[in-house]
Formats: structure tokens, sequence, C-alpha cells
């Protein structure tokens, strides 16, 4: 079974400029979710998504973050314009279902470097 | 609001030797799940344990087992038997039982087995 798929797995970018991860889940799964790893940190989560529609954002910074999941599987996040304390890297993960029972599996990530 | 704690930021051990991994959470929860996850060096995060808040029997997976004190919040990880591939970053992660699937994470502990 193939795992969770992440692209790029290493972006470098300069303030204010804008950039795009793509995240494709394990299939069959109906959850997906984008967790931002600051270094020395542990994960936080960003956003779940449930299919193609939002369950929780309430952590994702609006006025500079956006993440879609059109037709419910391939996501993308979004920054636009990044600063520097993005600089992070930024996981994907899904599970068959939503609750808390069910096992999240993770992406390789995508380390971003803002400069 | 849940957090997670974890004292530790580096260990190492001795292969073959054994090695405890502590981690304290706050809650006033009482259905609620707790995780052991490990992301190995430039390689994804997975799942080594998890454990129900209802059940009294601590969870073991074979050479990983916890200890789990729910009265005093505490959620302990031991390695027997340590292996060279044990390390790793390990992160103590706790979800709410009525949660969508919000992980929250504590810092992680950097584990280096020594040959």
């Amino acid at each position: 079974e193939a795992g969770v798929a992440q692209s790029p797995r290493y972006k470098i970018i300069e303030k204010r400029q804008s950039v795009a991860f793509w995240c494709n889940p394990i299939s069959g799964h109906a959850t997906l979710y984008w967790y931002q790893q600051i270094l020395g940190q542990g994960p936080k989560l960003l956003i779940q998504f449930q299919n193609n529609g939002v369950v929780d954002d309430s952590q994702l910074p609006k006025d500079r973050f956006s993440a879609e999941r059109l037709k419910g599987v391939d996501s993308t996040l979004k920054i636009q314009p990044a600063k520097l304390e993005d600089s992070a890297v930024y996981l994907c993960a899904s599970s068959f279902g939503g609750g808390s029972t069910d096992t999240q599996y993770f992406g390789p990530g995508t380390r971003l470097t803002v400069l | 609001a849940q957090t997670v704690t974890q004292s530790q930021p580096e260990m190492s051990v001795q292969e073959a030797e054994t090695v405890t991994l502590s981690c304290t959470y706050d809650t006033s929860e009482s259905n609620y799940y707790l995780f052991w996850y490990k992301q190995p060096p430039s390689r994804q995060m997975i799942l080594v344990i998890r454990q129900e808040a209802y059940k009294q029997q601590n969870a073991t997976e074979n050479r990983f087992s916890v200890n789990f004190q729910k009265a005093a919040k505490s959620f302990s990880l031991k390695i027997s038997d340590s292996q060279l591939g044990d390390t790793a970053m390990y992160f103590c992660a706790f979800i709410s039982g009525g949660s969508q699937g919000n992980l929250i994470f504590g810092k992680g502990t950097k584990l280096s087995v020594k040959p």
C-alpha cells in the first residue's frame, strides 16, 4: 500500500513570496490533515478535511494560509505572502475515518525555509 | 486546553539496553487516547503504540510498552533491547475522545542508540 505522498520535499523562498505544497493521501482515506512542525516543537494541526469539506481550521492563519482539497483526494496548502516565522516542516497526514480512534498516517513532509 | 509535556529533550542508550521516555499530559476529560510516534531522521513519522484511557491494561507492541498512570496523568514509553534503528525523535501525543482528529503533540525527545 502506498503511503502519503508530499511534494516538494524541500523549498527555499524569500519572505513575501508565495509557495504551495501538495499532498496525496493514502487511497481510500477520507480525512486529510495538514500540520506545521517548527524546529524543536511537535506538530501543530493547521487544517483538517473530511472528504472535500473543512472540519477544523481554527489554527490556520487565514490571512496568509489557504488550503483546498478538490474532489476529496489531493490537497494543496498555500502560503501567500510568506514570513520568516513560516519556516517549518509541513506534514500531511491521512486517516480512513476522521475520529479520535483512527490512526493518522504521515507523509515525509515539506521542509520550508523562508529567507 | 489540553497540553502534553515531554521533559527530556535528549536521551541516549546503549544498544540492547532498556530506556524509558517520559510524558505527562493535562486534561479534564475522561475519554481520550494517548500515542507515541517515532520520527526517524529525514523519514516520516510512524505510530509506535497507542493507549485508550478507559483501558487499565498497559499497551505493548513487541519491544515497546507503556506505563499509563491515569491518576498521575503520566504516559511513559519503555523500549527494551534497544536497536540502532530506534534512533529517532519520539513524540507523545493526546487526542480527546470527542475530537474530530486534532492530535496534540509534545515537543519530542531525541533518542540516540549507541553501538
